[in-house]
């Protein structure tokens, strides 16, 4: 079964810093999803930003990007020029690919991020 | 983007009764909800995978006949908590899959018995 690690419980950063979030994932299948979605305090699962597998370009989305490494099964990210309206909760998620894969989304436990003015 | 509704936001039941919520894609065609449930503090624990027109799909440990789902149109999917007992409070939350694999999810539903 996959599973998905957070390392880190709780992160902090001034704001206008850059801040990196780490998740690493385990799996056997070549083709999957990576996902990472902010959860603020108003509790929305807000998605941040999408990685496939296959694509070997990091996904970027503004502030937000990725490292993706799939030989070293790590995504992680990084927000740029951070800001007091990023603070919140992060999950890493993992889904595969519906053909022999699943469709469920595997979630890591969290990262609580905080922003320092 | 997508968007994805919930309704009730809270609520308030007395044990013993039922309570049912909602979960409504606003923009797109769902094939497929998902209902999860968490704790504070914690991660989302999926609860069941509910495909439209067919029964859902329970993950292990949850009691299909406590917590029944229904996803009827491919734009709704309901969840009703059966005979609600203290130990159901928690923050029930749906997500319904867009195309491309991305699950869009709805702001939740506090649920608190008495």
């Amino acid at each position: 079964a996959q599973t998905v690690t957070q390392s880190q419980p709780e992160m902090s950063v001034q704001e206008a810093e850059t801040v990196t979030l780490s998740c690493t994932y385990d799996t056997s299948e070549s083709d999957y999803y990576l996902f990472w979605y902010k959860q603020p305090p108003s509790r929305q699962m807000i998605l941040v930003i999408r990685q496939e597998a296959y694509k070997q370009q990091n996904a970027t989305e503004n502030r937000f990007s990725v490292n993706f490494q799939k030989a070293a099964k790590s995504f992680s990210l990084k927000i740029s020029d951070s800001q007091l309206g990023d603070a919140a909760m992060y999950f890493c998620a993992y889904k595969g690919v519906p053909q022999g894969g699943s469709e469920k989304l595997v979630f890591g436990k969290g990262t609580k991020l905080t922003v320092n003015p | 983007g997508a968007v994805v509704s919930q309704h009730p936001s809270r609520v308030i039941c007395k044990s013993g009764t039922s309570v049912k919520i909602e979960c409504r894609s606003l923009d797109f065609q769902a094939t497929t909800m998902f209902w999860y449930r968490q704790f504070p503090k914690q991660s989302l624990m999926l609860m069941a995978t509910s495909n439209e027109g067919s029964k859902a799909t329970y993950e292990q440990g949850v009691e299909k006949d406590k917590f029944l789902i229904n996803h009827a149109s491919l734009t709704l999917s309901t969840l009703t908590v059966t005979s609600a007992h203290p130990e159901d409070s928690s923050f029930y939350i749906c997500s319904a899959r867009q195309v491309q694999e991305t699950q869009y999810f709805g702001p939740g539903t506090r649920l608190l018995v008495l």
